[in-house]
């Protein structure tokens, strides 16, 4: 299957930024989504941008998709710790299916 | 407006044992999808449905069936448990309406395990 790599964890100190990066690799996917998963609950859309966009920005969050080297990226301005979950990146192929990232844990901590 | 809603949330079963995961949405979604989630695998795609009466294999479908009767429901059959299927399992669906991003809600999950 296709495979949407993104790295596994990541611990920031609260207040900084967060920068969670991803590769993807169908060149012709439409969205590009970033998901987030508190413990024990299921998956909630954070954001998604869409393939003419290279930029989006939507409060502390900014997204960032570099087409050419299928890059896409997730910046979390001021971490809380409440921020502390697995962050999904996705891409959507034909037929409506998304590809799942395994997910990057990010820990915000004092 | 409840969403997506699955059913049992969490389950044990004996290693041969059948079981049917619920899921239903009420949100009149085309598209309907179960994946599995493992610890550092992701989420994997089992089976998936475009519209009631279409149902269609995704990366992992052995062990697993489904049907789609409805729009709203889109059960997932478990025919012999096996230690194998212990995971989270996820419904999740979407418009398929382009305007409408695509963007899938998801269920809460069930936590199955196969001992």
């Amino acid at each position: 299957g296709e495979d949407v790599e993104q790295s596994l964890f990541l611990s920031v100190r609260e207040g900084d930024s967060s920068v969670i990066n991803c590769t993807y690799t169908d060149s012709s996917s439409t969205y590009l989504y970033w998901y987030k998963q508190e413990p024990g609950a299921g998956l909630q859309l954070l954001t998604y941008i869409f393939s003419n966009m290279d930029m989006k920005q939507d409060q502390r969050l900014t997204v960032l998709l570099n087409k050419k080297d299928k890059h896409l990226s997730l910046r979390i301005a001021d971490t809380q710790t409440g921020d502390s979950a697995i962050y999904f990146c996705a891409e959507i192929f034909n037929d409506y299916k998304l590809s799942f990232g395994a997910g990057t844990t990010v820990t915000v901590r004092a | 407006n409840a969403g997506v809603t699955q059913t049992p949330k969490f389950q044990v079963l004996k290693t041969g044992q059948s079981m049917t995961l619920q899921c239903a949405q009420d949100m009149n979604h085309e598209y309907m999808s179960w994946y599995r989630q493992d610890p550092g695998m992701g989420l994997r795609l089992i089976h998936y449905s475009v519209g009631a009466g279409i149902t269609d294999q995704g990366e992992v479908p052995n062990g697993y069936n489904v049907s789609r009767s409805t729009t709203e429901d889109f059960p997932l059959r478990l025919l012999s448990a096996a230690p194998s299927q212990t995971s989270v399992y996820f419904c999740a669906s979407s418009p398929t309406d382009i305007d409408e991003n695509y963007g899938y809600t998801f269920g809460s999950g069930t936590r199955l395990t196969v001992v």
